[in-house]
C-alpha cells in the first residue's frame, strides 16, 4: 500500500513571505495526487489534483499554486502568503486499483501571521 | 453536481452509548460512498466504504453504515462508543463518470463522554 510524506508538518510564516510545502508518495507509481485546505468549520477544500507529471488541474481560484516536477512529487506553492492562507493542508492520492480511495498524508499545518 | 450534507457538527455521546452520524447525499448518478476519521491533527483514514452489493457496510473499529438509496443516505453507526473513537468524522462520494475527485461533507466532531 501507499504511504505519503508531508513536511514541513508545521510552518509559522509572516504575511507576504514565500510557501512551499512537499508531498511524496512511496508505495506506488503513477499515482493521482490532490492537495486540500482545511479550515476550521469549512470541512476539506479541494485546491489541486494532477493525473500525471506538470499536468495540475485547479479547483479554486487563489493565491496558491501546484507543481509536479516528478512522478511522486507534489509541491504546494505561494509567492506571498495572505492571512487567508492559514490552514491545514492535506496531500493526497488515488490509484490505478481502487481509483476513488484517497490516502492521506498526516498533513501540514499552516499559521501566517 | 453532487453534494453531501453532514447533518450534525457536533455529537457528544457517553462512553458505551450509542452513536450514529448523519449523512445525505445528492447525486443525478450512481455514487460510491465513503466514511474517513480525522484524529486531533492527523491526515483522514478511511473507515469503510460502499462501492455496490450489500447495503451494509462494516468497517475498521466497529463502525457500520447503510446505504438507503431510497432516502440517499448513508449513515454512521456505532453500537458502542470508547474514548478512543473522539475525532472528526467525514462523509464522501464519489460519482466517476470522469471526475478525479470526492465531494466531502463539512465533517462531524464527535465527542465521547467519559
Amino acid at each position: 500500500s501507499q504511504t505519503i510524506h508531508q513536511w514541513p508538518a508545521t510552518l509559522v510564516q509572516p504575511v507576504g513571505s514565500p510557501l512551499s510545502l512537499e508531498c511524496t508518495v512511496e508505495g506506488t507509481s503513477n499515482p493521482n495526487l490532490y492537495w486540500y485546505r482545511q479550515a476550521a468549520g469549512r470541512g476539506l477544500q479541494l485546491l489541486f489534483y494532477s493525473v500525471g507529471i506538470g499536468q495540475i488541474s485547479s479547483e479554486v481560484p487563489q493565491n496558491l499554486s501546484a507543481s509536479r516536477p516528478q512522478d511522486r512529487q507534489f509541491i504546494l506553492s505561494s509567492k506571498k502568503l495572505l492571512l487567508s492562507d492559514s490552514g491545514f493542508y492535506l496531500c493526497a492520492c488515488t490509484t490505478g486499483s481502487g481509483a476513488n480511495v484517497l490516502t492521506f498524508g498526516a498533513g501540514s499545518r499552516l499559521t501566517v501571521l | 453536481a453532487q453534494s453531501v450534507t453532514q447533518l450534525d457538527s457536533q455529537v457528544p455521546v457517553f462512553e458505551e452509548a450509542p452513536v450514529e452520524l448523519r449523512c445525505n447525499y445528492s447525486s443525478s448518478v450512481s455514487v460510491y460512498l465513503f466514511w474517513y476519521v480525522q484524529y486531533p491533527n492527523q491526515g483522514l483514514q478511511l473507515l469503510l466504504k460502499y462501492l455496490s452489493g450489500s447495503t451494509l457496510v462494516k468497517g475498521i473499529n466497529g463502525f457500520e453504515a447503510e446505504f438507503n438509496k431510497s432516502q440517499t443516505s448513508f449513515h454512521l453507526r456505532k453500537p458502542s462508543v470508547h474514548i478512543s473513537d473522539t475525532a472528526e468524522y467525514f462523509c464522501a462520494l464519489y460519482s466517476g463518470a470522469g471526475s478525479y475527485q470526492l465531494t466531502f461533507g463539512k465533517g462531524t466532531k464527535l465527542s465521547v463522554i467519559p
